[in-house]
């Protein structure tokens, strides 16, 4: 059964960098799935923010895309999310996952961290 | 506004059928598969159902999904407390080179 945990700060400044690393045990990054992000603000549905393959190649949520940036290191078995100038919509519950492209968004899910944006 | 369409509540008895549905378009659920996800209140998603129709492994057989055209349905029966929760469907948008969800059903059991 694939783990995964997230780590980052639980508070961001608005106007900063929300940074965000997930780890994987008990399964390897580069056994042919993607590796995702998805939000959930507090209260609301679920938001997918993009996905990343241990290659790097990636898929965006268009509505965050310029925004975002996703990296992989596969030494450490570990993925990260990066979200530039953030505001008090970013402020969620966030989950990285194992993902299907095309088939399914997530499979095995973090806990979830919940990330407030405020000064 | 979610690009996927769902009811934003449903309710029913124990023991009793109900199904909860999503509406999508051509690029997504009328091109791609459907996944379904139960929420239990302050939990992570669980994984409920994939390619329209398949459960992963311990999801119970109460548990079911179809897709037609471009709409897909979860139906669960023999409805238990425990099944109180939200759930979402999700599907590949080829338009958007992206995974859209539905804005959530919230089940009660009554």
């Amino acid at each position: 059964q694939v783990q995964l945990q997230e780590s980052g700060p639980g508070l961001v400044k608005p106007s900063e960098t929300l940074s965000l690393t997930c780890t994987v045990s008990s399964f390897s990054l580069r056994s042919g799935y993607y590796w995702g992000w998805i939000r959930q603000p507090p209260g609301k549905g679920l938001e997918w923010i993009g996905s990343i393959y241990h290659s790097g190649s990636t898929f965006h949520n268009p509505s965050l895309k310029s925004r975002v940036t996703m990296s992989v290191d596969t030494s450490k078995n570990e993925f990260s999310l990066k979200l530039s100038s953030v505001t008090a919509a970013d402020t969620a519950v966030y989950y990285c996952a194992r993902c299907r492209i095309t088939i399914f968004p997530a499979d095995d899910w973090s806990q979830g961290t919940l990330v407030t944006v405020s000064s | 506004q979610s690009v996927l369409t769902q009811p934003p509540s449903a309710s029913g008895t124990p023991g009793q059928r109900v199904t909860i549905s999503c509406s999508g378009s051509r690029s997504n659920i009328g091109t791609n598969t459907v996944s379904w996800y139960q929420q239990l209140s302050g939990t992570a998603p669980k994984f409920l159902i994939y390619n329209n129709n398949q459960r992963p492994s311990g999801v119970p057989d109460r548990f079911s999904g179809s897709k037609s055209g471009t709409s897909a349905s979860l139906a669960i029966s023999g409805l238990q407390s425990e099944d109180e929760a939200d759930y979402y469907c999700a599907s590949w948008d080829d338009s958007l080179h992206g995974w859209v969800f539905g804005g959530g059903t919230k089940l009660t059991v009554l």
